[in-house]
């Protein structure tokens, strides 16, 4: 199995330009997340689904646009990149809701806005 | 958000038992305690998790306090593999499906 694939792995975009992170699961789970990840710090939930057609905001969700329309994929949009979006960000998925359910992370897409 | 406070940093020596604490003072009844870890240039990997009583898995042993207000994950031979970040997080009814990573413990093994 892939699990959790994330592309691209490193992207750099300039201040104003758009693009798509894209995720995609082979292990049919029905919950998707999107992370991002700051320097030095813990990771913050952007956005996640419980299901294709279903999706709702984490923590940090300005700036960003999600779609679920079917249960592998799960891409983040940047609409406007800013500096302030510079990251990593990691894609997640879960079989179960997080209280009994295991998440399973990707490798991660390094971003940097100049 | 249901809130944790870790250590910033331990060191433990390779081959020796690491113990990792926890504290989770303002855990409700239906939190589950979770701990992930994350390897350099990695995501993070699920470790272990557990509700009341304590855990253990081919990775760790998750001990929980009686009154769950900490909890300790417990390493049984350090390897230098086990170098990493570990998280405490503790999920919540109230906060939905989502979890708060807070900045972790960062372990280093010693050889």
């Amino acid at each position: 199995n892939a699990g959790v694939t994330q592309t691209p792995k490193f992207r750099i975009l300039k201040i104003g330009q758009s693009m798509t992170l894209q995720c995609a699961q082979d292990m049919n789970h029905n919950y998707m997340y999107w992370y991002r990840q700051d320097p030095g710090m813990g990771l913050k939930l952007i956005y996640y689904s419980v299901g294709a057609g279903i999706t709702d905001k984490g923590e940090v969700p300005n700036g960003y646009n999600v779609s679920r329309s079917t249960t592998e994929d799960f891409p983040l949009r940047l609409e406007l990149a800013a500096p302030s979006q510079t990251s990593v960000y990691f894609c997640a998925s879960s079989y179960a809701w997080t209280n009994t359910g295991e998440l399973f992370f990707g490798e991660g897409s390094r971003l940097t806005v100049l | 958000d249901a809130k944790t406070t870790q250590p910033n940093s331990m060191e433990s020596n390779e081959e020796e038992p690491v113990h990792l604490p926890c504290n989770h003072s303002t855990i409700s009844g239906t939190d589950y305690i979770h701990w992930y870890r994350q390897l350099p240039s990695q995501g993070p990997e699920y470790v272990i998790h557990g509700l009341t009583s304590n855990v253990n898995n081919r990775m760790a042993s998750l001990a929980i306090a009686e009154d769950r207000k900490s909890s300790t994950l417990i390493l049984h031979r350090a390897t230098l593999r086990d170098a990493a970040v570990y998280y405490c997080i503790l999920s919540s009814f109230s906060s939905g499906n989502q979890f708060y990573f807070g900045t972790g413990t960062s372990l280093t093994v010693i050889p």
